[in-house]
């Protein structure tokens, strides 16, 4: 089952935009992360906010995470046309390493 | 480029067979997760390896096991395929210490089951 959900299922938007997406969760956390996919193949980690941060940066990239209402925004600004991906947030319960629970994710179209 | 490999890339399988996938973790890494992915969905848990031993699963049936070898890749067996088994196949490694919290994913085994 899928622990979170992302919204919107789909965002197509002009070059330039910023886009945003957002991610709703269950059950507490230890930390959560965003991933990127291209196309059906593997995913590339783009960051991760532990439950005690509440707002982080990473380039073009700015998380936040409310753990009051269990939810998570992720920013990207000034898009560009190879920010055409699906987008998954992940959650991780546990300390360590262990099984990160996927949402559904938002398919992001950077038209040109 | 994350330095996990999968193999094969394509699989074509009837139901009712069996199939071995295979991932080689990145370097220095201890753990390695694996995770079923279906068309439009997120990846799904299967279950999680340290040090050689089964450490967390899904809620997947035991027809789903695996291995992880002393040097740290893995293998994913899955017994008497069934039509919905039809998937991507990720595995993704990751270091079990403080801060080793992100899995770095290979590129997946598209699994199409006849």
């Amino acid at each position: 089952s899928q622990q979170g959900e992302e919204d919107p299922q789909a965002l197509s938007i002009q070059e330039g935009e910023n886009a945003t997406m957002n991610c709703s969760y269950k059950t507490s956390i230890n930390n959560l992360q965003w991933y990127r996919q291209n196309s059906g193949r593997g995913l590339v980690h783009l960051i991760l906010i532990r439950s005690n941060e509440r707002e982080k940066h990473s380039g073009r990239l700015r998380v936040t995470l409310d753990t009051s209402k269990k939810s998570s925004s992720l920013l990207i600004t000034a898009s560009r046309a190879a920010d055409t991906a699906s987008y998954f947030c992940a959650t991780s319960g546990g300390g360590g390493a262990d099984g990160l629970t996927f949402g559904k994710g938002t398919h992001l179209i950077i038209q040109p | 480029e994350t330095g996990v490999t999968q193999s094969p890339t394509h699989l074509i399988k009837t139901r009712g067979q069996q199939v071995t996938l295979r991932c080689s973790s990145q370097s220095g890494h201890n753990t390695v997760s694996w995770y079923q992915q279906a068309l439009g969905q997120g990846p799904q848990f299967i279950f999680q390896y340290y040090r050689e031993e089964e450490n967390g699963r899904g809620n997947f049936p035991p027809r789903f096991s695996g291995l992880q070898f002393p040097n740290y890749s893995s293998e994913l067996n899955v017994n008497a395929l069934e039509l919905d088994d039809s998937a991507l196949y990720l595995c993704a490694s990751s270091l079990r210490a403080p801060g080793g919290e992100t899995q770095y994913f290979g590129p997946g085994t598209r699994l199409l089951v006849l």
